[in-house]
């Protein structure tokens, strides 16, 4: 079974500072992996996939992730906080399906001004 | 347009009532899920509808009960509901092509049971 682990339940950085949420995942077969984001009493957002296309994806609002294999990662990172990043982000991973999507327990990130 | 709306936005119900959620969305997704995330948690997943077919049941009890109509709308019928099935249902959909599996979510319905 596919399955992913975010480290960190909570991440708390200065506004303009790196962020970066940790992700690993767990899969028998070459996996889709994604990065959601949700803001408080919505839905969620995609911010990115990974489809073994490019180990480097890139994002929407500056926010990029890199697939290492040999790592079993897929680390979400973001050169400069803004306030506007403050919510909770959500890894997944996904079969060649695509339709079991597994989610994180995910992680908040709190940005301090 | 990755839009998927989800009415309504809250819902109050009592354990005898009926109820349904609404889904739509006119991506031409040929795939439809709901999800129930219960404050503090993850998603997970209840339902999934390919091509209007019931793919996916994830052991959901009986007094959930979803509907496709037409593969823009998706439901889910609510009947004699419990306090614990309160949460925060969303809806998503997503293509059924090769490398295309990312999934879109509606805002969701805040369902409160009392």
């Amino acid at each position: 079974a596919q399955s992913v682990t975010q480290l960190g339940s909570h991440v708390s950085v200065s506004e303009g500072a790196l962020v970066l949420l940790r992700c690993n995942y767990s899969s028998s077969v070459p996996p889709y992996l994604f990065w959601y984001v949700q803001y408080p009493n919505q839905g969620l957002q995609l911010l990115l996939k990974y489809t073994s296309a490019a180990t480097l994806v890139k994002g929407i609002n500056g926010f990029e992730a890199e697939f290492k294999k040999s790592e079993t990662s897929f680390h979400l990172t973001k050169p400069s906080a803004h306030m506007s990043d403050a919510a909770e982000y959500f890894c997944a991973v996904s079969d060649s399906s695509g339709n079991k999507l597994v989610f994180g327990a995910g992680t908040i990130l709190r940005v301090k001004s | 347009d990755t839009e998927v709306t989800q009415t309504p936005k809250h819902l109050v119900m009592g354990m005898t009532n009926k109820k349904s959620l609404k889904c739509e969305q006119h991506m031409g997704h040929r795939a439809m899920y709901w999800y129930k995330q219960k404050a503090k948690k993850p998603p997970e997943l209840m339902f999934v509808y390919s091509y209007e077919k019931l793919s996916i049941n994830e052991s959901v009890p009986s007094r959930f009960s979803p509907e496709c109509p037409n593969s823009s709308l998706l439901n889910l019928h609510l009947h004699a509901l419990q306090p614990e099935d309160s949460a925060l249902y969303l809806c998503a959909s997503s293509q059924e092509r090769q490398g295309k599996h990312e999934q879109y979510f509606g805002p969701g319905t805040r369902l409160t049971v009392t």
